[in-house]
């Protein structure tokens, strides 16, 4: 089945340091893949989007690269911030298919230290 | 924000007890879905909807029933709750062409 590996965390970061989550998906179709963010005792929320092959999705600097031919998603920022820590998930969905059914990965942890 | 409650926020149960969450939307969404989220595993899906008593198992799902009987609910019945129960229980919705927008999730606590 479908299924997300990202890299085990917890990633510990300098505050203005660069960032790369590594990303990697399995899928039978076309998914459209996603990155969500948790912030401490809060609910997830969507940090970005990318439908089709090549898409680059982007949202408050951070960004992600839909890569077909190496099944990948990774999430890059070139700057981090304290306010960044929380934990990210890559997640890929068949949108728009019968169910609209979305797998996540195991999560990352990421901690910005100032 | 989107239109999702969970209720209760916070439960606390003995074992062998059923349990009922309940997920509530007011944005007319077309799929629901039951996540667990529990340390090193990330989120798993329990089960999802894709309509009005439309429902399938997800990763999952055993010893986890799921009803909705309309549009706004989705409801998640531990039958008889254990203690490798014990989670972070969250709720999303979605439509074909959104993103899936997530509850603030429910602690239960199965001692």
């Amino acid at each position: 089945g479908d299924s997300v590996t990202q890299m085990e965390g917890p990633v510990t970061l300098s505050e203005e340091a660069f960032l790369t989550i590594n990303c990697t998906y399995t899928a039978t179709g076309y998914p459209s893949l996603f990155w969500y963010v948790q912030y401490p005792g809060e609910g997830l929320q969507l940090l970005l989007k990318a439908t089709k092959a090549d898409d680059k999705g982007s949202n408050k600097g951070f960004e992600a690269t839909y890569r077909k031919e190496t099944t990948s998603f990774h999430l890059e920022k070139g700057s981090v911030q304290v306010s960044d820590s929380a934990v990210y998930f890559c997640a890929l969905s068949d949108h728009g298919g019968a169910t609209n059914k979305l797998i996540f990965g195991t999560g990352t942890l990421l901690a910005v230290q100032p | 924000d989107a239109g999702i409650t969970q209720s209760p926020r916070h439960k606390v149960t003995e074992t062998g007890t059923p349990v009922t969450l309940r997920c509530h939307q007011t944005e007319n969404h077309r799929y629901m879905y039951w996540y667990r989220q529990d340390p090193g595993h990330g989120l798993r899906l329990i089960h999802y909807s894709y309509g009005v008593k439309d429902t399938d198992k997800g990763e999952v799902s055993d010893g986890y029933s799921v009803s909705r009987s309309k549009t706004e609910d989705f409801l998640l019945t531990l039958e008889s709750a254990t203690s490798s129960q014990t989670s972070v229980y969250f709720c999303a919705i979605s439509s074909s062409n959104t993103e899936a927008f997530f509850g603030q999730g429910t602690r239960l606590t199965v001692v």
